[in-house]
């Protein structure tokens, strides 16, 4: 059973560098067709999507963050990363790292982890 | 960027209602990029439907999507008490994924 688990501090400052790290159990982020994702919800909001990593090492962000943001992944580990910049109060939300699939007619985040909770604040 | 619509904001129903949500894009798009999740407080989201009109795994066969081009609805034939929750529609760009802003359905 393929299971994702996000770790990284609570609380950033405002200006500060938000650094999340999801650790993979049951598959190996290297293995496709799989795109190792990140997504967040603000306070009673809506989902927003992140960014991606592919299996291949291709990067895919989203253009609102693009300037402030660097996914990688370190497969020794297996695991995938997020820093967000510069962070304000605006990036205060619970993030998740997800495995989205592609499917032979379609695709879909299957596998969310549990989601943790950032608050920005000094 | 694709902009999702969902309409309604909240619907209020009992079980064993029919229920259809809509999901209006900006412009057309591949039916094969279009997906629903429903999601509940303090969880994640689960994915329902993929490719417009494909159950994921587990999904109960009262939910069902369907729609092209710019229209997709996802519709639940009859609300169980387990269903309330919030249902988003996702779109997945070649470089860009969005999310329609949901439909809540509660009691």
């Amino acid at each position: 059973q393929v299971q994702l688990q996000e770790s990284g501090p609570g609380l950033v400052k405002p200006s500060q560098t938000l650094s999340l790290t999801c650790t993979v159990s049951g598959d190996s982020i290297s293995s496709g067709p799989y795109y190792w994702s990140w997504f967040r919800q603000h306070p009673e909001k809506g989902l927003e999507w992140i960014g991606y990593i592919q299996y291949s090492g291709i990067i895919y962000y989203n253009p609102s963050l693009r300037s402030r943001l660097t996914i990688s992944a370190d497969t020794s580990k297996n695991q995938f990363s997020l820093m967000l910049s510069s962070v304000t109060a605006a990036d205060t939300a619970m993030y998740y790292c997800a495995r989205a699939r592609y499917y032979v007619s379609g695709y879909g985040v299957d596998v969310w982890g549990q989601g943790t909770t950032v608050t920005v604040s000094s | 960027e694709i902009v999702l619509t969902q309409s309604p904001g909240t619907l209020s129903l009992s079980p064993g209602e029919r229920v259809t949500l809509s999901c209006r894009a900006s412009q057309s798009v591949n039916s094969n990029s279009l997906t629903w999740y429903q999601q509940k407080p303090g969880q994640a989201p689960r994915l329902l439907i993929y490719g417009a009109s494909n159950r994921a795994t587990g999904i109960p066969d009262r939910f069902s999507g369907s729609g092209s081009g710019t229209d997709f609805t996802l519709t639940i034939s009859r609300l169980e008490p387990e269903d309330f929750a919030v249902f988003y529609c996702q779109h997945y760009g070649r470089s860009s994924w969005t999310f329609g802003q949901g439909t809540k359905v509660e009691i």
